[in-house]
C-alpha cells in the first residue's frame, strides 16, 4: 500500500514564530498533496493543495512546499498563533484514487 | 460546521449492542466516505459510496455495516464490537470522484467496553 509518514509527531514552537511541518511520501505517481489541520474534537479541515507540476504554493500564513526529487512535502506557516495548535495531516493522491493520509504532526503554540 | 454533520459525537457501547452512526451532508455532494481514526495511525479508510453504490470495502469485519439510503446521507450500523475498535468514526463527503480532497464531520467518538 502507500506510504505518507511524518518525519516528528510532535512540535512546539513560541508564539510568533515559524513553523515547519514535514511529511514523506513513498510513491513518485503521487500527482497531487492536500495539507489537512485537526483541531481538538473536530475532524480534519482542509488547509491548502498543490499538485505535482508546482514545487511551491502560498496561502494566507501558510506555504507548501513540494519536493518531488526526495519526495518530501512541507507546510510552512509564518507567525504561529495559538490558535494554529492542533494536528496536522499530509494526504496523497494519485490520478484521482483514494487519498491516503500520513499520521500526523501534533503542534503545541507556546504562548 | 462544515457542511457534514455526524450524530451522536460521543457513543459508549457494550460490546453485546447495536448501534449506528449517523452521517448527513448538506453540500450537495455525491461521494460519502466512512473512515477509522485511531491514535497514532493514519485514517483508515473503510467504505465509499459513490452515487449510493458501494464502490469501496476495505476488508472491514462484518460487524460494521454501511448504508447508503440518498446521496445526503450515510450510516455505520455496528453490532457486537470489540474494544479495539475504540477510536474517532469520520465521515467525508466529496463531489464524485473526490480528486480535490474530501470535507469531513466532526466524528463520532466511539468507546466498546
Amino acid at each position: 500500500g502507500e506510504s505518507v509518514g511524518l518525519h516528528l509527531p510532535t512540535l512546539s514552537v513560541q508564539e510568533g514564530d515559524n513553523s515547519i511541518i514535514n511529511c514523506a511520501y513513498s510513491n513518485s505517481a503521487s500527482d497531487y498533496f492536500i495539507w489537512y489541520k485537526q483541531e481538538s474534537g473536530k475532524g480534519p479541515q482542509f488547509i491548502i493543495d498543490i499538485r505535482s507540476n508546482m514545487d511551491k504554493r502560498q496561502g494566507q500564513r501558510v506555504t507548501v512546499l513540494l519536493n518531488k526529487t526526495v519526495k518530501h512535502l512541507s507546510l510552512q506557516i509564518a507567525a504561529t498563533q495559538p490558535g494554529d495548535s492542533a494536528v496536522y495531516f499530509c494526504a496523497e493522491n494519485i490520478a484521482g484514487n483514494q487519498f491516503y493520509f500520513g499520521t500526523g504532526t501534533s503542534l503545541t503554540v507556546i504562548p | 460546521e462544515t457542511g457534514v454533520t455526524q450524530t451522536p459525537r460521543h457513543l459508549v457501547m457494550g460490546m453485546t449492542n447495536k448501534k449506528s452512526l449517523k452521517c448527513e451532508q448538506h453540500l450537495g455532494h455525491n461521494a460519502m466516505y466512512w473512515y477509522k481514526q485511531s491514535a497514532k495511525k493514519p485514517l483508515e479508510l473503510m467504505f465509499v459510496y459513490s452515487l449510493e453504490e458501494r464502490v469501496e470495502n476495505n476488508s472491514v469485519p462484518s460487524r460494521f455495516s454501511p448504508e447508503c439510503p440518498n446521496s445526503s446521507h450515510l450510516f455505520l450500523h455496528l453490532h457486537t464490537l470489540q474494544p479495539e475498535d475504540s477510536a474517532l468514526y469520520l465521515c467525508a463527503s466529496s463531489p464524485q470522484g473526490g480528486r480535490y480532497g474530501y470535507t469531513f464531520g466532526s466524528g463520532t467518538r466511539l468507546t466498546v467496553v
